[in-house]
């Protein structure tokens, strides 16, 4: 059964940068058959994407969060991470890693989110 | 403001239909696929629907989804008390530089 698990400090300093990473276990995420992607949850509001990592590195994210947000993937350590500079307390928010079921030959309107991390709450404070 | 549009809350009794509405554009529901989750109350979502009407393995028959033009539909039939959660529909967005967007959730609750 595959398993994903965030992890990273829960309390991030204004202007300063997040970083989270997502351990999968229970499949390689050296495929190419799926995308990792994260998504986030502002307390008591909606989901939002982020943005996704292909094994290979090749990445995409959602336009408005493009210049504060970097992913990244180690095959080698089974696990993809995600940085957002400059935070504000916009950013406060449960950060969710996911695996996406699109292949890298799908269209994009076959991104799905079927296996989903716990997720993470990260404040943004001083 | 999500570019998809439901309806905050949606109540109803045990056995009950309940129908969640999706309203989007032709940027994203009109020409993409939709897709649900489901989200128990401290939980991760969990996906409920893809490609407008497919159900995973292990979700129920009493879920069914529909798309008509730029709106899409849940209909939950026979609620049960397990049912009460957050529900999300979603879709790939073309306009700008395209982006998966959810739609803003919908609280069901069971009377």
């Amino acid at each position: 059964q595959l398993q994903l698990e965030e992890s990273g400090p829960g309390l991030v300093k204004p202007s300063e940068t997040l970083s989270l990473t997502c351990s999968v276990s229970g499949d390689s995420i050296n495929t190419k058959n799926y995308y990792w992607g994260w998504i986030r949850q502002p307390p008591g509001g909606g989901l939002e994407w982020i943005g996704n990592v292909y094994y290979s590195g090749s990445t995409y994210y959602k336009p408005s969060l493009k210049s504060r947000v970097t992913m990244s993937i180690d095959t080698s350590k089974n696990q993809f991470s995600l940085k957002v500079r400059s935070v504000t307390a916009a950013d406060t928010a449960v950060y969710f890693c996911a695996r996406d079921q699109r292949g890298y030959s799908d269209s994009a309107d076959a991104t799905v989110f079927d296996y989903w991390g716990r997720g993470t709450l990260v404040t943004v404070a001083s | 403001q999500s570019v998809l549009t439901q309806p905050p809350s949606m109540s109803g009794t045990p056995g009950q239909r309940v129908t969640i509405s999706c309203s989007g554009s032709s940027f994203n529901i009109g020409n993409n696929y939709v897709y649900w989750y489901q989200q128990l109350p401290g939980t991760a979502p969990k996906l409920l629907m893809y490609r407008n009407n497919q159900r995973p393995s292990g979700v129920p028959d009493r879920f069914s989804g529909s798309k008509s033009g730029t709106s899409a539909s849940l209909a939950i039939s026979g609620l049960r008390s397990e049912d009460e959660a957050d529900y999300f529909c979603a879709a790939w967005d073309d306009s700008v530089s395209g982006q998966y967007v959810f739609g803003s959730g919908t609280k069901v609750t069971v009377l």
